[in-house]
């Protein structure tokens, strides 16, 4: 079974600033990855598929890359709403469709 | 308007059964896979069932394999989540999700989430 590692668990900054965040697969992925941002009390949204292909509506500042076990999400300029938890995803074409634990993007 | 909602979470008993319901509206169901994804409380998200749009493949999470049975209806436009034999740690909200054409894994589409209280 592949299993997803996200780092940090947290991270703390300020609007603005420059957001990275990474995924690390215990195996090779290729490019299956996506990356979901998850706010309080709502659904998580889809933000980029096969690691770095933005979902419908998403922001320019969202980006991503990587590709075999190594993944980034980007965002380049923090705006207010972009601080939530973000998740990674295994999206391969058939399940198990295992998630990361989380990234926790918090205000500084 | 392109939506998911579920409905059929509750409290019920260690060993109770409970079935999920989520209907679609706004897109060509039929064509699209389905999962169901749960959260428990302060947790992150687990997968735990898929559907295929027409052939209706199913596969499990490890931790429901057994227990759950994810079904569809593609004239009614909804996917459902039988679950039987409940432990404490199916305590969660659970979304629908389906996954893009392109992309089948990847969830474009959410519900709102329905809550299950497996307490005693």
């Amino acid at each position: 079974e592949i299993v997803l590692t996200q780092s940090p668990a947290t991270l703390s900054l300020s609007p603005g600033e420059r957001a990275s965040l990474s995924c690390r697969a215990s195996q090779s992925i290729t490019n299956y990855l996506a990356w979901y941002q998850q706010r309080p009390g709502q659904a998580p949204r889809l933000l980029l598929y096969d690691a770095s292909n933005r979902a419908t509506g998403i922001p320019a500042r969202f980006s991503g890359s990587g590709s075999g076990t190594d993944f980034t999400l980007t965002i380049s300029s923090l705006e207010p709403e972009d601080f939530a938890v973000y998740y990674c995803q295994l999206r391969s074409n058939w399940p198990p469709y295992t998630f990361g634990q989380g990234t926790k993007l918090e205000i500084k | 308007e392109i939506q998911l909602v579920e409905s059929g979470g509750g409290l019920v008993q260690p060993g109770g059964s409970l079935r999920l319901s989520c209907a679609a509206s706004g897109f060509t169901f039929s064509s699209y896979s389905m999962n169901w994804v749960r959260q428990a409380p302060g947790k992150g998200l687990e997968w735990v069932a898929y559907i295929s749009g027409s052939t209706s493949k199913m596969h499990y999470a490890d931790s429901v394999k057994g227990r759950f049975i994810i079904s569809r209806d593609n004239r009614g436009n909804s996917v459902y989540l039988q679950m039987n034999s409940l432990r404490d740690e199916d305590t969660a909200v659970y979304y629908c999700a389906s996954g893009m054409r392109q992309a089948p894994g990847a969830f474009d589409i959410w519900g709102q989430g329905t809550k299950v209280i497996v307490s005693s």
